[in-house]
Formats: structure tokens, C-alpha cells, sequence
């Protein structure tokens, strides 16, 4: 069964340093990988997807992931925070073959001015 | 173009009775899913439809239930309704089946449904 890890509840950061939000995941096959933003009282927004092909993908709002397959990791970065960032992110993993999306817990992101 | 509107954004039902929930897709979009999002269950799939046919369901009991219709447009049903089902429930929309490619799902406000 595929599965999807957010190890953070919640990552605090100072506006203007780098953020990172972690994600790693399991599942058969190779995976499609997203994040989503959701702010509150809000639907889940698409930030950025990997399908196939370069490992380190870029997103909306100055945002980016690194797939790496050997980690099964896919960690959101952006090199400058802003507080208008702090919001719950998600990480997703969709089985090809299934269809199936599978949800992480979701990571708690306030950034401090 | 308009994004994925969900109606009504709030209920409030109690134990027992039923709801019907509404999703409309991104114009052209011909797929559907259902999420339910609580605190302690965080987003759990629910089902998929493309073209009117479930494609996908999730691990639910039989009474949660949906449809879509021909113009993709998509109700979901629960019955008999528990307080476990006080949730907020999202439908995303995607040009196709979740399963053929790397389509992006793009979500809705989502129904908040509160069950007492």
C-alpha cells in the first residue's frame, strides 16, 4: 500500500530564511509526487507536481522540490519565506497505476516576520 | 475560467438524516474526486468518477455514495449520518482520469458539514 510521511507537524522559519518541508513517501512503481497549499477556511491550491524527468521541479510563489528517488523523498523548498507563506502544505503521492492519491498529514508552515 | 465551485459551503445536519453535496468542475474537466478531511483522519480519498462511471473508490462504508452526471458535474450522498461524518469535503477536478497521467487535481472551497 502507498503511504506518504510529513515527519513535521509544524516548521517555524523567520521571513527571509529558507524554508524546507519534508516529505517521503512508499509506493509501487514509479510515483507522481505533489504538494498542495491550503489556507484556512480554503480548498487545497497545486504548488508543483514531478511526473518524470528533472529531479528538482519549480512551482508556484517561488517554490521548488527535489525528487530523489534513492530517499524517496520530495521536500518543498523556497529560499526566502515570507509570512504570507504560513499556511498547511501536503504532500501527495498518486499510485500510476491505480489512480489512487494518497494524502500526507500535512505540515503546519508559520513563518515569523 | 471559473475554478471548481462545491455547494452548499456549510450544513449542519443531524444523526440520521441524510446530505447531498454538490461539485462543479473547471469548465472542459471531465473528472471528479471526492475527499473528506477531518482533524484526525486528515484527507481520505473517497471516490473518483470520469465520464459518468466510478473509477475509483476509496475504504468507505456504502453509505457514502455519488454520481456524476453528464455534463460532469457531481453529487455525493451520505447517509444515515454519524457525528464521525462532521467534516469538510472536498472535490477536485482534473481533465482526466487520475490514473492515465500526471493530471493535476484542482480542489474546490469544499462543503463543511458539521452532524449533531
Amino acid at each position: 500500500a502507498q503511504s506518504v510521511a510529513q515527519p513535521e507537524d509544524q516548521v517555524n522559519v523567520a521571513e527571509g530564511n529558507p524554508l524546507t518541508v519534508k516529505c517521503t513517501y512508499s509506493v509501487s512503481g514509479n510515483p507522481y509526487l505533489f504538494w498542495y497549499v491550503q489556507y484556512p477556511n480554503r480548498g487545497l491550491q497545486f504548488l508543483l507536481k514531478y511526473i518524470t524527468g528533472d529531479n528538482l521541479v519549480k512551482g508556484s510563489y517561488g517554490f521548488e522540490a527535489e525528487f530523489n528517488k534513492s530517499q524517496t523523498s520530495f521536500h518543498l523548498k523556497k529560499p526566502s519565506a515570507l509570512v504570507s507563506d504560513s499556511a498547511l502544505y501536503f504532500c501527495a503521492v498518486r499510485d500510476v497505476r491505480t489512480g489512487k492519491s494518497t494524502f500526507g498529514d500535512g505540515t503546519t508552515l508559520t513563518v515569523k516576520p | 475560467k471559473a475554478g471548481v465551485t462545491q455547494t452548499p459551503r456549510y450544513l449542519i445536519k443531524t444523526r440520521g438524516q441524510q446530505v447531498t453535496l454538490s461539485c462543479s468542475p473547471i469548465s472542459g474537466h471531465r473528472s471528479v474526486s471526492w475527499y473528506q478531511q477531518t482533524p484526525g483522519q486528515g484527507l481520505q480519498f473517497l471516490f473518483e468518477y470520469f465520464s459518468e462511471t466510478q473509477r475509483n473508490k476509496g475504504n468507505f462504508p456504502g453509505r457514502f455514495s455519488g454520481r456524476q452526471f453528464s455534463n460532469s458535474r457531481s453529487e455525493m450522498n451520505v447517509s444515515t449520518l454519524e457525528l464521525g461524518d462532521s467534516a469538510l469535503y472536498l472535490c477536485a477536478s482534473s481533465l482526466s482520469p487520475q490514473g492515465v497521467s500526471g493530471e493535476t487535481q484542482y480542489f474546490g472551497p469544499g462543503t463543511r458539514l458539521l452532524v449533531l
